[in-house]
């Protein structure tokens, strides 16, 4: 069975312009996650999508959004980049208690 | 004070030697995953617990809910365990919590 897929793997963006990021979910998995790890930073909560609706947001501007799709992929979207939105973006899929993790998507602002 | 503490931030150990990395946290939860993250970004989910003992190979988890503290335990250790193993702990929401992580190195 496939694991939690990303796409882009690596992009690279200049400030000002807008990121898109796509995960899909392991499959029967309906709950998506979005997470920011800056480098040298830890892992920070940025979105949880359920059932296609937005259910929690960490503490980021609302230049970062996203959806949920029916099939429950999801998408992140990140508006007016920054330099420091230069970070790996992290997608996690669950059911009940347990988490599977994509491979990331290495986003750089230049 | 995060509400996820990890220590040692740094770890390098000779091959073959055993390993404990510590996790205390000061909220409560309902569960607390073991992660590992190699370089180029991937994690890896290890355990997840809500009590007592999980061994998985080489690995041990351990939780103390009243203590609110976790190690985890590599035996044997080798250098392709050589990674960032991150503890997170599931608080209200369903999101996860997740602490700085500890950066092991293991040499031949």
């Amino acid at each position: 069975e496939a694991g939690v897929t990303q796409s882009p793997t690596h992009l690279i963006k200049t400030r000002g312009q807008q990121a898109t990021l796509r995960c899909s979910p392991i499959s029967g998995h309906t709950s998506v996650y979005w997470y920011q790890q800056a480098l040298g930073l830890g892992l920070q909560f940025l979105l949880w999508y359920d059932e296609g609706e937005e259910r929690n947001r960490g503490n980021f501007p609302p230049r970062f959004s996203g959806r949920q799709f029916p099939n429950y992929s999801s998408e992140l979207n990140v508006n007016a980049l920054e330099l420091e939105d230069s970070a790996l973006y992290l997608c996690a899929s669950s059911l009940g208690p347990y988490y599977l993790f994509g491979q990331g998507t290495r986003l750089t602002v230049v | 004070k995060n509400e996820v503490e990890q220590s040692p931030q740094n770890l390098t150990a000779q091959e073959g030697e055993f390993i404990t990395i510590n996790c205390s946290y000061s909220v409560g939860i309902s569960a607390l995953h073991w992660l590992q993250q190699h370089p180029g970004g991937g994690i890896v989910s290890l355990f997840m617990l809500s009590s007592g003992k999980k061994k998985h190979g080489r690995l041990i988890a351990t939780i103390n809910i009243q203590e609110k503290h976790s190690s985890l335990h590599i035996t044997a250790s080798h250098p392709r365990d050589s990674a960032v193993y991150i503890c997170a702990v599931k608080t209200s929401g369903s999101r996860l919590t997740f602490g700085e992580g500890t950066q092991l190195t293991v040499n031949p």
